[in-house]
């Protein structure tokens, strides 16, 4: 069956410009998990939905960061204003319900100019 | 919150050799423990995973083994063979409880098996 799918899976784009990074989780899973990982290290968590409210936020690194998701599908992380900092690789995890294996895409790798 | 230590950063080893990565948590809270494994350019891929209940599991040549007191686990492979080179990365999470089964991972071994 299909798997989690990110797109793009490069994004190269200037600083200060908005980028949208989109997730399509495992069909009838209810957990979207989004983490980042930067060149060399583990992953860092970001936000997580159950369903379509997001419960925990507590990872997103600045208020440029925001994400939503429609319903039990997609999801859409959005960083405004980009810095240098924010290149990375964005990953996202979905899971049957929280506390279940998690099942990631193969992210989509961000490089600000 | 949750910590998580991983050792080594590099290992190198011989195919046929056994191939051992530790990592330590700091959250008792913690119940969840996934191995990951991550080719370049790919997501990271779930290759086995265990439970507080439950103190080793088995899967062909991949076992976990862990240690709820001491707060460490590890993952033992055996028979190592060029294919299993790649980064692995270890992560703990409550299973669903407060932190809502968000995994804090450790910061990954790149494994070499030479052939």
């Amino acid at each position: 069956g299909a798997g989690v799918s990110q797109s793009p899976s490069n994004k190269v784009t200037e600083k200060g410009k908005d980028v949208e990074l989109r997730c399509d989780p495992i069909s009838g899973h209810t957990a979207l998990y989004w983490y980042r990982q930067r060149l060399g290290q583990g992953l860092e968590f970001l936000i997580y939905f159950q369903g379509n409210s997001a419960p925990d936020k507590s990872g997103l690194p600045s208020d440029r960061f925001s994400a939503e998701r429609t319903g039990e599908s997609v999801s859409t992380l959005t960083i405004q204003r980009t810095q240098q900092e924010d290149s990375a690789v964005y990953l996202c995890a979905s899971s049957v319900r929280e506390g279940q294996p998690q099942h990631f895409g193969d992210g989509t790798r961000l490089s600000i100019l | 919150g949750e910590n998580v230590e991983q050792h080594p950063s590099t290992l190198s080893v011989q195919e046929g050799d056994s191939a051992v990565i530790k990592c330590t948590y700091s959250d008792s809270a913690s119940n969840y423990f996934p191995w990951y494994k991550q080719e370049l350019g790919k997501g990271p891929q779930l290759i086995i995973d265990i439970r507080s209940n439950v103190g080793e599991k088995k899967d062909q040549r991949i076992a976990v083994t862990l240690n709820k007191t001491a707060k460490h686990f590890s993952l033992h492979i055996t028979e190592t063979q060029p294919e299993d080179s790649a980064v692995y990365f270890c992560a703990a999470s409550d299973g669903g409880g407060t932190s809502y089964g968000k995994l804090t991972f450790g910061q990954g071994t790149i494994l070499t098996v030479h052939p």
